[in-house]
């Protein structure tokens, strides 16, 4: 299996600052990423598809960029409703697997 | 816009088979291009892919879970269910229904159902 680790676990940041979160897989996996954002008793919200691509209705605030084994997610302007965990996915190789996830709480 | 909606009992006695269900309202789930799927994430771990199915029944699923695991679907009633047999504690989860979206040889997952907490306890 792929294994994904995110960094950090957990981040505190304030209203308006630019956060990037990174996500590193156990070997390449081209641009075969997602990102998604999860809420506490919310249905988890993709935001990022193939690495770099924007998901449909999602704020241009969030960004993905990378390829291989290294990838990060990029809040830029931090709103009040950002404040969430995020999590990355392999889609390279079954099985599907999930970064530990980063949370993002409010300083 | 689609919705998808977890169901089923929220304690399962150790050794006892988990059973939920899925249903999918605000689109087919019969559509060629997606594949459905259930993801579990146990208290305070990440989340884990469990398996995927095809309108049509294909299936994959997680290895380390597949001796255990049945994914079904039933396309007149625009559901699919999960089972899950001889539980532990260590299948004490949310676990969410989701819809697998792909292009070319991307995949992802585009809907979620907001999950529902299953307690494995005698």
């Amino acid at each position: 299996d792929i294994q994904m680790t995110q960094s950090p676990s957990s981040l505190s940041a304030s209203v308006g600052d630019r956060v990037i979160i990174t996500c590193r897989s156990s070997q390449s996996i081209s641009t075969y990423l997602n990102w998604y954002q999860q809420k506490p008793g919310k249905a988890p919200n993709l935001l990022i598809y193939a690495a770099s691509s924007l998901q449909s209705g999602v704020p241009s605030r969030f960004s993905g960029s990378g390829s291989g084994t290294d990838f990060t997610l990029t809040i830029t302007s931090l709103q009040p409703e950002d404040f969430a965990t995020y999590s990355c996915q392999q889609s390279n190789s079954s099985p599907y697997t999930f970064g530990q996830g980063t949370k993002l709480e409010i300083k | 816009q689609l919705q998808l909606q977890e169901s089923g009992p929220g304690l399962v006695k150790p050794s006892e088979t988990l059973s939920l269900m899925c249903t999918v309202s605000g689109g087919s789930i019969s559509g060629t291009t997606y594949y459905w799927a259930w993801i579990r994430q146990p208290p305070g771990k990440g989340l884990e892919w469990i398996g995927s199915i095809y309108y049509r029944g294909s299936t994959d699923y997680n290895p380390s879970l597949k001796s255990r695991v049945t994914i079904s679907i039933d396309t007149s009633k625009n559901q699919f269910s999960l089972k899950v047999s001889s539980v532990t504690a260590a299948d004490t989860a949310v676990y969410h229904c989701a819809r697998r979206a792909y292009s070319g040889s991307y995949y992802w997952f585009d809907y979620w159902g907001q999950g529902t907490l299953v307690t494995v306890s005698s």
